[in-house]
């Protein structure tokens, strides 16, 4: 299996740009999890889905920012507009249903807003 | 909400042992479980445990006391490629939510 899949790996973008990430879980994986990675607040989780549908989205920060996931191989995360305090690395990660804990990260995008 | 503590830094040498203590303070609680972050990689998982006691993989070791809300990761026979983020994080259901990690260097 590839893992997760993450694009792009790297996005420089100005304030105020639209911010589009991407992700695809690993077949067969019934939970998807989009986290955020930054020195001053750690490892958050801001959303996550169970077999497409989102469960718990208490983590995203503020209504600039969106998740979709339209199918099970597929999911999104938007932001705008996007502000400098959203530079992060952003990582999605799935898991499958008989092992919760256990979750696999995709390699993560690096996001800078300028 | 979730709390958790964990020291920010361990050094120690090649074949050495280290313990990465963690307490939580949390409202539901399912487990614990620890991820291994190489600089500039992703988080992997290392261990999970639900149920007091010692749960050994390799040379990697995880303990819980759910009583004293406590448990401690063990490195041994540390090698160079050891050197990493070690975070805990505590399991609410399918919600994950993690320590600020602690950095460990081996040195030669």
């Amino acid at each position: 299996d590839a893992g997760v899949i993450q694009s792009p790996r790297h996005e420089v973008t100005e304030m105020g740009q639209e911010v589009t990430l991407r992700c695809k879980p690993i077949s067969g994986h019934d939970y998807l999890f989009w986290y955020r990675q930054t020195m001053m607040r750690g490892l958050e989780l801001l959303i996550y889905f169970n077999n497409n549908v989102p469960i718990d989205d208490s983590g995203m920060p503020e209504d600039r920012f969106s998740a979709k996931m339209p199918n099970a191989s597929f999911s999104t995360l938007k932001i705008q507009p996007s502000e400098p305090r959203d530079s992060a690395v952003y990582f999605c990660a799935s898991s499958p249903g008989t092992s919760p804990s256990e979750q696999f990260f995709g390699p993560g995008t690096r996001l800078t807003v300028l | 909400g979730q709390s958790l503590e964990q020291p920010s830094e361990v050094t120690a040498v090649e074949g050495a042992i280290v313990q990465i203590n963690c307490t939580y303070q949390t409202s539901g609680f399912y487990g614990l479980s620890w991820y291994q972050q190489h600089d500039g990689g992703a988080p992997t998982f290392l261990s999970y445990n639900a149920l007091d006691g010692l749960e050994e993989t390799g040379r990697f070791s995880s303990f819980l006391s759910r009583s004293d809300s406590y448990g401690y990761l063990l490195l041994q026979e540390l090698q160079m490629k050891d050197s990493a983020s070690y975070f805990c994080a505590v399991s609410n259901d399918y919600k994950l939510s993690f320590g600020a990690g602690t950095t460990v260097t081996v040195r030669a």
